[in-house]
């Protein structure tokens, strides 16, 4: 089946700083899309990409659908503290279920 | 604004129990499913259901899965006989459309299931 690989799996970072983090796929999709997981909570929709190329910002958040379809990153620039949290990618082929990445567990060191 | 809610928030069972898991889509949406996620692991795909039928069902949705939408609003997950490896965190998922701009799905904040 579609599998989804997430780097880099955490991250400790200082406030302020930018992140970056990507999800590759050995399968295309059609859509990409970036979820944020907090503890004890569903994925909230970050930001979605529809097509090959398409870069899209949503405030401080930037994501890249990757030419090939393969793959797909996500910047988030200075970061605050209630950046904490899990990253999830997930892509679609057809319209109907998400595939999920592997997550990447975001930590803001005081 | 609009969202995806499910009860209870935490359900412990004995294995070998029934359980049904409620969740109430958005309002205008007609595409609905099912995630769950073991703990500390990814989220994964169980079930879409469109039209009164199920759409597409992972390999983890087995006989002992089954989902309804028994009126206009509810829709539900039920697993016949728990087992132990069914503890996991179950969320429900809608979109009002398939294709173009706006199929996104919106995800409900859970409902922690524990098998004992």
């Amino acid at each position: 089946g579609q599998q989804l690989n997430q780097s880099p799996q955490s991250m400790f970072i200082q406030e302020g700083e930018d992140v970056s983090m990507n999800c590759t796929s050995s399968s295309i999709f059609n859509t990409w899309l970036w979820y944020k997981q907090d503890p004890g909570e569903g994925p909230v929709l970050l930001i979605a990409l529809y097509k090959a190329g398409e870069l899209t910002s949503n405030g401080r958040l930037t994501a890249q659908f990757g030419i090939t379809r393969k793959d797909s990153f996500l910047n988030i620039s200075a970061s605050i503290p209630s950046d904490v949290g899990i990253y999830f990618c997930a892509g679609r082929f057809g319209n109907e279920k998400l595939t999920f990445g592997t997550g990447t567990r975001l930590t803001i060191i005081p | 604004e609009p969202e995806v809610t499910q009860t209870p928030s935490h359900q412990v069972t004995q294995m070998g129990q029934e359980v049904i898991l409620r969740c109430v889509p958005i309002s205008n949406h007609l595409y609905f499913y099912w995630y769950r996620q073991i703990l500390g692991q990814k989220v994964e795909f169980l079930v879409s259901f469109y039209n009164n039928e199920i759409s597409e069902k992972s390999e983890i949705f087995d006989d002992q899965f089954s989902v309804e939408r028994p009126d206009g609003s509810n829709f539900t997950l039920k697993i016949r006989s728990t087992k132990l490896e069914d503890s996991a965190m179950y969320f429900c998922a809608s979109k009002v459309i398939a294709g173009g701009p706006k199929d996104t799905q919106y995800f409900g904040p859970g409902t922690r299931l524990t098998v004992l």
